[in-house]
């Protein structure tokens, strides 16, 4: 099963973008990629997934590299509450969705 | 909220009991997943599940087993409950739209 490779920690000032990163070097041409983000004592919260395309929603955008080998998740104003961890994972509904431990964001006021 | 819940919520149980933790959706969802999750090692996959009586083991399945009687509910089942199972477990669901998943608030589970 293909894994995912993200720094153990990042910090961002708070209302600045911030970019995540995450490299998939033997992500398959079926896999999916999946951001999730994690609050402490509650479940992980879906951000944003996408498969080739960048793709864009109302928390987050999502950069895709042209190989797939690697991908970045940009929040483009931190605010405190965007204080969690967040993990970058390969998969497609069916299949099994492995987590890694993420990359924990501080957000500096 | 994507129409799941989780029960227990908290349990504290002894060694060597048996505990039943319940998964309940109402999205119609095929795909449902147990996790656990502790400190140091993120979430692991436990068993997951892509149909009614269908099942498989993910990662960390010693110790566990599951059953899916109907598409609505996913139980993960400890026979024997060990100190070693205390954990915070996650149950997820995933469907056709979207091809992701969704998580469950979580059930704390202390063995004692």
């Amino acid at each position: 099963d293909a894994k995912t490779t993200q720094p153990n920690s990042m910090e961002s000032n708070e209302e600045e973008p911030v970019h995540l990163p995450c490299n998939h070097s033997t992500i398959s041409g079926t896999d999916y990629i999946h951001w999730y983000r994690q609050l402490p004592s509650q479940g992980p919260e879906y951000v944003i997934h996408g498969l080739t395309s960048n793709v864009n929603n109302r928390m987050a955008s999502l950069a895709i590299a042209e190989d797939r080998k690697s991908s970045t998740l940009i929040l483009h104003r931190a605010t405190l509450r965007d204080a969690a961890v967040y993990y970058c994972i390969l998969g497609y509904t069916g299949n099994q969705f492995y987590f890694g431990t993420g990359t924990s964001l501080t957000v500096i006021p | 909220d994507a129409g799941i819940t989780q029960s227990p919520r908290h349990k504290v149980t002894e060694t060597g009991t048996p505990v039943t933790l319940r998964c309940h959706q109402t999205e119609n969802h095929r795909y449902m997943y147990w996790y656990r999750q502790d400190p140091g090692h993120g979430l692991r996959l436990i068993h997951y599940s892509y149909g009614v009586k269908d099942t498989d083991k993910g990662e960390v399945s010693d110790g566990y087993s599951v059953s899916r009687s109907k598409t609505e509910d996913f139980l993960l089942t400890l026979e024997s409950a060990t100190s070693s199972q205390t954990s915070v477990y996650f149950c997820a669901i995933g469907g056709s739209s979207g091809n992701t998943i969704y998580f469950g608030e979580g059930s704390w589970l202390t063995v004692v």
